[in-house]
């Protein structure tokens, strides 16, 4: 089982649509959650982090936390076309551990 | 600088040579992370540095990849003996290493690619 699992996609959102991006880790003991995202071709850049259970919201981002499922989420309010990106959900265990799932593909069409 | 930065941005060599890749973190970060990404793939960790110190080593793929940090501030990773299966993008991060807030900063990355 993968530290953390997340849907290849590709997601595709029209225009304006919110997206709604997921991933599961398998540690309980994680503490800190990060949302990265990434295009084509450049490295990932740091969008979110969340660390308590709950909402955090970011401009157009929101991430949502559940420890208790052990589920971080991303949402994408108004999507734009500039958001098509891969998205990597990371989650840090055992302080300075970290892992990434292999990212979701995110399409949003004009 | 104002983010990490890496050297070279690409890299070509000959199955057999050995390579180095080079890490400047952001200044006053004390964490800095290694990651190997291959086309397609998320992110594989090599080796993170706490100050010059390599914690956590249980990445690297085998004996002929090594890393240093030196001063608290620029890393190289080795690659000796490089084959076809090392030709990847190699990303570096680094950060506060604060509890509740261990957010990592990338570089560009390398791509290496052993022919």
């Amino acid at each position: 089982q993968k530290e953390v699992e997340q849907n290849s996609g590709p997601l595709s959102v029209p225009e304006g649509a919110i997206a709604s991006l997921n991933c599961t880790y398998s540690d309980r003991g994680s503490q800190s959650f990060f949302w990265y995202r990434q295009y084509s071709g450049k490295s990932p850049e740091l969008i979110m982090s969340i660390y308590s259970n709950g909402d955090k919201e970011d401009g157009r981002f929101t991430a949502q936390l559940n420890k208790a499922s052990q589920y971080v989420s991303l949402l994408i309010r108004d999507s734009q076309p500039s958001d098509s990106a891969t998205y990597l959900c990371a989650v840090e265990h055992n302080f300075n551990k970290f892992y990434f799932g292999s990212g979701t593909k995110l399409n949003v069409k004009p | 600088g104002a983010g990490v930065s890496q050297s070279p941005s690409n890299k070509v060599t000959e199955k057999g040579k050995d390579v180095e890749l080079r890490c400047d973190p952001i200044s006053g970060h004390t964490a800095l992370y290694w990651y190997r990404q291959s086309l397609g793939q998320g992110l594989e960790f090599l080796i993170y540095f706490q100050g010059n110190s390599a914690p956590d080593k249980s990445g690297l793929p085998s004996d002929r990849f090594s890393a240093e940090r030196t001063g608290g501030s620029v890393s190289t990773l080795t690659i000796q003996r490089t084959q076809q299966e090392d030709s990847a993008v190699y990303l570096c991060a680094s950060s506060l290493l604060a509890e509740n807030y261990n957010e990592q900063f990338f570089g560009p990355g390398t791509r290496l690619t052993v022919l």
